[in-house]
């Protein structure tokens, strides 16, 4: 398979544990974008690497998210101290240029 | 920043009819514009896309077109399949630009 993907495929935390999700983009793909999207909405931007910087983030990122690219290959999502409002789908997309493609997700429920 | 809506919020539409889904965007500024289909339990699959030099394309039973002017633009699905069936989001962003601007998606129900 060589489409994007991440690692769970589903979490069930408990409020104030941290989470880590993995992202494997396609390989050739330099861009990977995170994005989260909660139960009727679109997918809602979260930030974005250009191989391993990351070149902008949502004012959606608070400070209890971290993401990395170290190596510019795969990139790692983390959550601090998760709370109730943080249980989304996070999907994770990767692009050579404007034609994004998606994995299929990491649904995080927080209890 | 961008805002994207889309309408209907749910077409139901017979099996071999034709389903239009039709999305705005408010950033004069936009010119890439995707479409994804999203079946339960998946991530977004992208199906076809357009840019703004172009006001038309299709790809076999799907076409999307263009109004800049009228900053809007629609996904057409010609003899729709049971399979046709997920919600279908529309996108927009500045070619290059990176970040994506969806809209909340239309449930698409194709009844055989």
């Amino acid at each position: 398979d060589t489409g994007v993907s991440q690692n769970p495929r589903h979490k069930i935390t408990k409020r104030g544990q941290n989470v880590t999700f993995r992202c494997d983009p396609i390989s050739e793909h330099n861009r990977l974008y995170w994005y989260r999207q909660t139960l009727g909405q679109g997918p809602e931007f979260l930030t974005y690497f250009q191989n391993e910087a990351q070149l902008e983030k949502s004012r959606l990122l608070s400070d209890r998210f971290s993401a990395e690219r170290p190596k510019g290959s795969f990139s790692t999502l983390e959550i601090q101290r998760t709370e109730q409002g943080d249980s989304a789908m996070y999907l994770c997309a990767s692009s050579l240029d404007s034609e994004a493609f998606f994995g299929q997700g990491t649904r995080l429920t927080v209890v | 920043g961008e805002n994207v809506e889309q309408h209907p919020s749910t077409l139901s539409v017979q099996e071999g009819d034709s389903a239009v889904i039709k999305c705005t965007y408010s950033d004069s500024a936009s010119n890439y514009f995707p479409w994804y289909k999203q079946e339960l339990g998946k991530g977004p699959q992208l199906i076809i896309d357009i840019r703004s030099n172009v006001g038309e394309k299709k790809d076999q039973r799907i076409a999307v077109t263009l109004n800049k002017t009228a900053k809007h633009f629609s996904l057409h699905i010609t003899e729709t399949q049971p399979e046709d069936s997920a919600v279908y989001f529309c996108a927009a962003s500045t070619y290059g630009n990176n970040r994506l601007a969806f809209g909340k998606g239309n449930q698409v129900v194709v009844i055989p």
